[in-house]
């Protein structure tokens, strides 16, 4: 079964709307980590936000929100006010197990179009 | 700049060969993982080492392997390299001793591979 479920290969959104981005986990460890990256065209992957499973309150980082529901094991990105440097691939990721040093499994990953 | 430093950029190769990638995590971090991006498999961990010792497996070749040096830097070792192997492989680290909750692992810039 896959781990990281993303099943929007693509999506567009206008320039200053949200955006939202769908993440879907399977895990049978009650302890483990979200994150969400970025990866432009360039290449770089770039850390954007994490969600705790432990954590009571979604993380938010600037115009990124994390759309945490453990029941549904989902955990969506949320972008506010679009821009167009947003435009790239966005990858979700998980990591199980307590500890911070335990390697990430990723999804097939989004790419975010915007649209000026 | 994530801190993380990866060389060569790029590697162009012929098939059989072996190659060397190289990665100096970010100053201070004792953990490094090794990711590998392609077309068809997406984005899947390799292995990781902590403090200089093998932390963990994933879908890592046996014609691949890798090192962690007393200084912190790792190299990933690619032999009798196959057309299939051409990819972006990441390095990231991770675990700092100076955090309280050292949870973000921050990817380098990749080494391109292409296998020719």
């Amino acid at each position: 079964a896959q781990k990281i479920t993303q099943t929007q290969p693509g999506m567009f959104v206008q320039e200053k709307e949200a955006v939202t981005l769908d993440c879907t986990y399977d895990t049978s460890d009650p302890s483990y980590g979200l994150f969400w990256y970025k990866q432009p065209s360039s290449g770089e992957m770039i850390f954007l936000i994490y969600q705790g499973s432990y954590d009571q309150q979604n993380a938010t980082e600037g115009r990124y929100s994390l759309n945490f529901q453990k029941a549904r094991k989902s955990a969506n990105l949320v972008i506010s006010a679009s821009q167009l440097g947003d435009s790239a691939m966005y990858f979700c990721a998980m990591r199980e197990g307590a500890g911070s040093a335990r390697q990430l499994t990723f999804g097939s990953g989004t790419q975010l179009t915007v649209l000026p | 700049d994530s801190g993380v430093t990866q060389t060569p950029k790029h590697l162009i190769t012929a098939t059989g060969q072996r190659v060397t990638l190289r990665c100096s995590p970010r100053s201070g971090d004792l953990s490094v993982y090794w990711y590998q991006q392609s077309l068809d498999q997406g984005l899947q961990f390799l292995i990781q080492y902590y403090n200089g010792e093998e932390r963990a497996k994933g879908n890592i070749l046996e014609r691949f392997s890798a090192q962690q040096f007393p200084d912190l830097h790792s190299e990933l070792n690619l032999s009798s390299l196959e057309l299939g192997d051409s990819a972006l492989y990441f390095c990231a680290s991770s675990a700092r001793t100076d955090r309280v909750t050292p949870y973000e692992q921050y990817f380098g810039p990749g080494t391109r591979l292409t296998v020719t």
